[in-house]
């Protein structure tokens, strides 16, 4: 398997334009991670997905930040408008189900500048 | 919820010798423990895990020891290698739980 595949790798952009981050989960994997890693912050979670539906979005840090998964292959994390303290890593991971019962795998992230 | 403090932050160690990370957790109901190591340029990746009815689990030339009492667990890389260089996260989950808290990580360079 390819693993959970993220895109853009590096993603530039000024402060107010919107951004796309996109996430290829492993196939079969029904349970969908966005992570945010800062120096300061550490790992940080964003949103959680089960079945392609969301069950905590309480780390989304704004109404800013939205989240999709439209289906079992696909989800998006949208920022809009993008600000210069959303700069960051943002990862993608996905598990068969949950974190406890099976392991969680990360992408490689997109690494987001806002200038 | 969860608190889970990582030492050191980093750690430089002669190629062949032995790294030691330690981590605490404040909730005495997490039962599990799963390390990652991140590489440059790349996200964590799962390299150990322990359950709390075990105290330890050996891969090769990595171990993971657990305390529940102390509510302490540890990881150790024996004869280390230029490869094992990397950012390492321990972290803790209860079982009816998603939501991983990590440790603010350890930088472990080997140095040849």
């Amino acid at each position: 398997d390819a693993g959970v595949i993220q895109s853009p790798r590096h993603e530039v952009t000024e402060m107010g334009q919107e951004v796309t981050l996109r996430c290829k989960p492993i196939s079969g994997h029904n349970s969908l991670f966005w992570y945010r890693q800062t120096m300061m912050r550490g790992l940080e979670l964003l949103i959680y997905f089960n079945n392609n539906v969301p069950i905590d979005d309480s780390g989304m840090p704004e109404d800013r930040f939205s989240a999709k998964m439209p289906n079992a292959s696909f989800s998006t994390l949208k920022i809009q408008p993008s600000e210069p303290r959303d700069s960051a890593v943002y990862f993608c991971a996905s598990s068969l189900a949950g974190v406890y019962n099976s392991p969680l795998h990360f992408g490689n992230g997109t690494r987001l500048t806002v200038t | 919820g969860e608190n889970v403090e990582q030492h050191p932050s980093t750690l430089s160690v002669q190629e062949g010798d032995s790294a030691v990370i330690k981590c605490t957790y404040s909730d005495s109901a997490s039962n599990y423990f799963p390390w990652y190591k991140q590489e440059l340029g790349k996200g964590p990746q799962l390299i150990i895990d322990i359950r709390s009815n075990v105290g330890e689990k050996k891969d090769q030339r990595i171990a993971v020891t657990l305390n529940k009492t102390a509510k302490h667990f540890s990881l150790h890389i024996t004869e280390t290698q230029p490869e094992d260089s990397a950012v390492y996260f321990c972290a803790a989950i209860l079982s009816n739980d998603y939501k991983l808290s990590f440790g603010a990580g350890t930088t472990v360079t080997v140095r040849a």
